[in-house]
């Protein structure tokens, strides 16, 4: 199947700097790039959308300047997570979508850890 | 909120078959049935999809109600490697749609 590669897989970061999280499709071209955050034994929450050569659409209740999304080419997509703090601590997930949109794949995921 | 509802959980034998069932009565006409798994500290992972027809592939099968209210994924031989939450989604078709996971299915595979 298509690979979606995340940078970093793990991170950890002291409280009040800044982490960049990079998503790239391998092999294929995205437009549209999903962000998603998953505390322990919970299940996956939708952040936001990231859409290639504009704003990105955020879901309610996330801090879209606190969650900074750049989709500047086809195939990268990064979520910047400015002034961390211990609460932001999670694994951070996107996917991009393929064939016609129909199949969305999903990075190994990002494991932040804010001390 | 997830559109579709799961057990909590489910176990089965190695070599077993593992039928993992999922409501979803409010299906619209446009909306496909996916399922994903994710294994521990992983990225959840592609398994299946449909719409109304019974799909099979490598994985795994999806077998559809007629009347689309509900479905089963099908696992044939479940292997210990299989242990993982499994997500019923329904969603519609496209590169701008969201997936929106529920608490999904956690499937313990025994020896």
């Amino acid at each position: 199947g298509a690979v979606v590669s995340q940078h970093p897989s793990r991170v950890i970061c002291k409280s009040g700097t800044s982490v960049k999280i990079e998503c790239r499709s391998l092999d294929f071209q995205a437009t549209t790039m999903f962000w998603y955050r998953q505390f322990p034994k919970q299940s996956l929450m939708l952040m936001a959308t990231s859409n290639e050569g504009s704003k990105a659409t955020y879901e309610q209740g996330v801090e879209k300047d606190k969650f900074l999304i750049n989709h500047a080419s086809l195939t990268l997509s990064t979520l910047t997570v400015t002034s961390a703090h211990p609460e932001d601590s999670s694994f951070y997930i996107c996917s991009a979508s393929l064939a016609g949109g129909r199949i969305s794949y999903f990075g190994a995921g990002t494991r932040l850890s804010v001390l | 909120d997830a559109k579709t509802t799961q057990p909590p959980s489910m176990d089965c034998a190695e070599g077993r078959a593992a039928n993992l069932p999922c409501n979803h009565s409010t299906i619209s006409g446009n909306e496909y049935v996916y399922w994903y798994r994710q294994i521990h500290s992983q990225g959840p992972q592609y398994i299946i999809h449909g719409l109304k027809n019974n799909e099979t592939n490598e994985m795994a099968s999806l077998i559809i109600t007629e009347d689309r209210k509900s479905s089963t994924l099908i696992l044939p031989h479940a292997t210990l490697r299989d242990t993982a939450v499994y997500y019923c989604i329904v969603r519609v078709a496209g590169a701008n749609s969201k997936l929106t996971f529920g608490k999904g299915i956690t499937l313990s595979v025994r020896p």
